[in-house]
């Protein structure tokens, strides 16, 4: 299954399934981005980091995609399990003069289906 | 302590309450981030603490809102005169470098 984590706000995939989260972002000078995962609850919780000198990075059973050209970010579950049912958020590094500040987006709702 | 700590996980207080939202970061960390979430949405800067020292306060949305971080660890929250419009889950987050923050569970405050 796909989103654009903007625009579709909610995914279901079966259990197995592959699933992509899309996510476009709006600072072209963005030069770090990292997924968190978020379960009802909880705060966000790390999954996967990219920095803008990578197009791709793999993780365990993930794997982020980086396209500068058109902004846009993508998360990839291999074999999606009932245990990845969360709120993904894609959040952009902007940093400052003052400091490092993460801007998140909407999010997207990933719900397996056993 | 293992992870970020926030009290208390829950609050209610009456319209024109003030609060106070406290966070125990991760032993160590230097950097330290308020956050806040509305329902359905992401979670929205507020401010950042670099040990004791408050290097922005841009994302606050009012002059109710106040944070410190006196002794460069532990950071409370103030929101004055409590708004329906403050009723969100407030993160808490630290790090050491920037990169990578970790969050507490936050603190979910309903303003009735």
């Amino acid at each position: 299954g796909e989103s654009v984590g903007l625009h579709l706000p909610t995914l279901s995939v079966q259990e197995g399934d592959n699933s992509i989260i899309n996510c476009a972002y709006s600072n072209s000078a963005s030069d770090y981005f990292i997924w968190y995962k978020q379960e009802s609850g909880k705060g966000p919780q790390f999954i996967i980091d990219i920095r803008s000198n990578m197009d791709k990075r793999q993780g365990q059973r993930v794997t982020v995609l980086l396209n500068k050209t058109v902004k846009h970010l993508s998360l990839q579950i291999a074999a999606t399990q009932p245990g990845d049912s969360a709120v993904y958020f894609c959040a952009e590094y902007r940093g400052g003069d003052t400091g490092n500040q993460f801007y998140f987006g909407t999010g997207t709702s990933l719900t397996v289906i056993p | 302590g293992a992870g970020v700590s926030q009290s208390p996980r829950y609050k209610v207080a009456k319209r024109g309450q003030d609060v106070a939202l406290r966070c125990d970061p991760i032993s160590g960390h230097v950097s330290l981030f308020w956050y806040q979430q509305a329902l359905g949405q992401g979670p929205e800067f507020l401010t950042y603490f670099q040990n004791e020292a408050q290097l922005d306060k841009s994302g606050l949305p009012s002059d109710r809102f106040f944070a410190e971080r006196p002794e460069g660890s532990v950071s409370t929250l103030k929101i004055q005169r409590t708004q329906q419009e403050d009723s969100a889950v407030y993160l808490c987050a630290s790090s050491v470098t920037g990169d990578g923050y970790t969050f507490g569970s936050g603190t979910r405050l309903t303003v009735v």
